[in-house]
């Protein structure tokens, strides 16, 4: 049973650039989250969708970042334009239902912006 | 000035011996709690939950513990290995709200 799937896994772009993260949550699952690691700020939740909407955007960082979830097997999370402070390990998660049920993380997407 | 990262506790114990790993947890409403298990370069990996109305919960040798008068999570692993050094989260949350974490314990293992 495949878990949550990320792509790419890793990547390296110049500070300006887009850039654009993708992820397939579990079959079956409604809720799709997305957050962000780093070593000064640990894991923090960006936004979170529920039935392919966007429920909670809060932790969305300013204006450069962006979210979507065009149906229940595919999101993606793009930063235009992006800049060095976004570097960090870019995870999905998917959850079951809406309430009190795990999130499974998929792999991770490690960004480096110079 | 200088920035600094998170400072993350560390554990270190023998291998077969027993690790516990604990938790202070902020808010008093929480009442679901996950234990997750980093490896590195890998995603938060599942490992037990717990709800509020219970204290104590066993998996395959883990047991968790909740303690709600003083906010407090642990995580005991039985006869640790190699393959648990890892950096463990908690995570809390209230009711159908998101999930918060903590920053984390770096547990090693000495074989």
């Amino acid at each position: 049973d495949a878990g949550v799937i990320q792509s790419p896994r890793h990547e390296v772009t110049e500070m300006g650039q887009e850039v654009t993260l993708r992820c397939k949550p579990i079959s079956g699952h409604n809720s799709l989250f997305w957050y962000r690691q780093t070593m000064m700020r640990g894991l923090e939740l960006l936004i979170y969708f529920n039935n392919n909407v966007p429920i909670d955007d809060s932790g969305m960082p300013e204006d450069r970042f962006s979210a979507k979830m065009p149906n229940a097997s595919f999101s993606t999370l793009k930063i235009q334009p992006s800049e060095p402070r976004d570097s960090a390990v870019y995870f999905c998660a998917s959850r079951k239902g809406a309430g009190q049920e795990t999130q499974y993380f998929g792999p991770g997407t490690r960004l480096l912006v110079l | 000035g200088e920035s600094v990262g998170l400072h993350l506790p560390t554990l270190s114990v023998q291998e077969g011996d027993n690790s516990i790993i604990n938790c202070a947890y902020s808010n008093s409403a929480s009442d679901y709690f996950i234990w997750y298990k980093q490896e590195s370069g890998k995603g938060p990996q599942f490992i037990i939950d717990i709800r509020s109305n219970m204290d104590k919960r066993q998996g395959q040798r883990v047991t968790v513990l909740l303690n709600k008068t003083v906010k407090h999570l642990s995580l005991q692993i039985a006869a640790t290995q190699p393959g648990d050094s890892a950096v463990y989260f908690c995570a809390e949350q209230t009711g159908a709200n998101n999930l918060f974490f903590g920053t984390g314990t770096r547990l090693t293992v000495i074989p």
